[in-house]
């Protein structure tokens, strides 16, 4: 069965270094998200992407988080100047698209700043 | 999309039936119930979905009342791996848009 994918699993990182998060979505989905869980906190969204462009961004996804398709297969979350707020897992997801849609999540990268 | 209420934490013991009931008393006739689970720190998964019809999969049944005011996710035979954070979820299909995660029913499947 088709899953989504992301690497690396555990990223561990000094404040203000930047970091990007990598996420293979499902290989036919065209709607791409990453959002994040604090430890503890609920899923939250970050950010939603379609058709090589930001469909929607939640107030978490300020100008620090940029996104980006750079190819046919990989997604990508880049975070600029990380601060210790900014650890927490990062989820990627993917959808169809297609009739009576469902959203496929990844397992996640644990980042965590020090 | 409209909101949702379920119990913070439930028990089930192992073997038998979890019933996971979720309110969505606002919910708009182009909306469907969708089901997740996050076991641990893992990324939620999809369970099941529906809009007004009672479904079933290989992993649970859902039973969407007849007002669509509310529903139960049953899964029918509970193991200590069913032991994890379920969410219930109303959102408008045909659409990209988010999905809004609750805080859920903690479910602990007791041995």
């Amino acid at each position: 069965e088709p899953e989504v994918t992301q690497t690396p699993s555990h990223q561990v990182t000094q404040m203000g270094q930047e970091v990007i998060l990598r996420c293979v979505p499902i290989s036919n989905h065209l709607y791409f998200y990453w959002y994040r869980q604090i430890l503890g906190q609920k899923v939250e969204f970050l950010v939603s992407f379609y058709n090589n462009e930001i469909s929607e961004k939640s107030e978490i996804f300020d100008d620090q988080f940029s996104v980006e398709r750079p190819d046919g297969s990989n997604f990508t979350l880049k975070i600029r100047s990380t601060k210790l707020e900014d650890s927490a897992m990062y989820f990627c997801a993917s959808l169809s698209g297609g009739y009576q849609e469902t959203q496929y999540f990844g397992p996640g990268t644990r980042l965590l700043v020090l | 999309d409209a909101k949702t209420t379920q119990p913070t934490s439930m028990d089930c013991a192992e073997g038998r039936a979890a019933n996971l009931p979720c309110n969505h008393s606002t919910i708009s006739g182009n909306e469907y119930v969708y089901w997740y689970r996050q076991i641990h720190s893992q990324g939620p998964q999809y369970i099941i979905h529906g809009l007004k019809n009672n479904e079933t999969n290989e992993m649970a049944s859902l039973i969407i009342t007849e007002d669509r005011k509310s529903s139960t996710l049953i899964l029918p035979h509970a193991t200590l791996r069913d032991t994890a954070v379920y969410y219930c979820i109303v959102r408008v299909a045909y659409t990209g848009n988010q999905f809004y995660f609750g805080t859920g029913t903690s479910l602990t499947v007791i041995p």
